[in-house]
């Protein structure tokens, strides 16, 4: 099975940086997905990492370690439309399911 | 159309009744997954089909819930007998593979759908 822990809540200032940390612990791992998930709405997809390092993508960037069982999303120069859930999810090796963790709430503030 | 659709959106249901939940996946789309979402929680997988083939059904929380692709491409979610407990957003996903690369993994989601018992 796979167990992934993130903060509950975080929150930041608008034009500041945020990381979200999220650790997981799995059998049988192929990569790492951040979604991001506004109320009411469905997951839209942020970013995917299979090798280690940091993959950049905008003001978004992601990382892993898969010796570490360790990602972080990091968002550069926030945006009041930054607010929301997000969900780091483990994709499993075989089917490709998603294993999700229960989701960050980022608030942030003017 | 462009993205995955689910109909309902909103589903009320009195306890004890039999629901039916829609997903059309992206044109393609080989992979379709059906996720239910507690609120405050993250998605939680029930099941997996890969065209018409329902490969991993693990996640489905009892046998009165049951799930459907027919002809690999719509697929539909049944709840009998609903119980408080199966109040939920239940979310479909579809993705254009089955492994390999990050393009072919990304998992698009519908909007999900609702679902309240009274």
């Amino acid at each position: 099975g796979q167990n992934i822990d993130q903060p509950t809540e975080m929150t930041a200032t608008e034009g500041a940086i945020v990381q979200i940390n999220c650790t997981y612990q799995t059998s049988g791992f192929n990569g790492l997905f951040w979604y991001q998930q506004h109320a009411g709405e469905a997951p839209t997809f942020l970013s995917y990492n299979v090798l280690d390092g940091l993959e950049e993508k905008g003001r978004f960037s992601s990382f892993l370690s898969r010796s570490k069982g360790y990602s972080y999303l990091l968002l550069k120069e926030l945006q009041m439309k930054d607010s929301a859930s997000y969900l780091c999810a483990a994709q499993n090796s075989g089917y490709s399911t998603l294993t999700f963790g229960k989701g960050t709430m980022l608030l942030v503030s003017p | 159309g462009a993205g995955v659709s689910q109909s309902p959106r909103y589903k009320v249901a009195k306890r004890g009744q039999d629901v039916a939940l829609r997903c059309d996946p992206i044109s393609g789309h080989v992979s379709l997954f059906w996720y239910q979402q507690a609120l405050g929680q993250g998605p939680e997988f029930l099941t997996y089909f890969q065209n018409e083939a329902q490969l991993d059904k693990s996640g489905l929380p009892s046998d009165r819930f049951f799930a459907e692709r027919p002809e690999g491409s719509v697929s539909t979610l049944k709840i009998q007998r609903t119980q408080q407990e199966d109040s939920a957003v239940y979310l479909c996903a579809s993705s254009a593979g089955t492994s390999g690369r990050a393009s072919y993994n990304e998992q698009f989601f519908g909007p999900g759908t609702r679902l309240t018992v009274l």
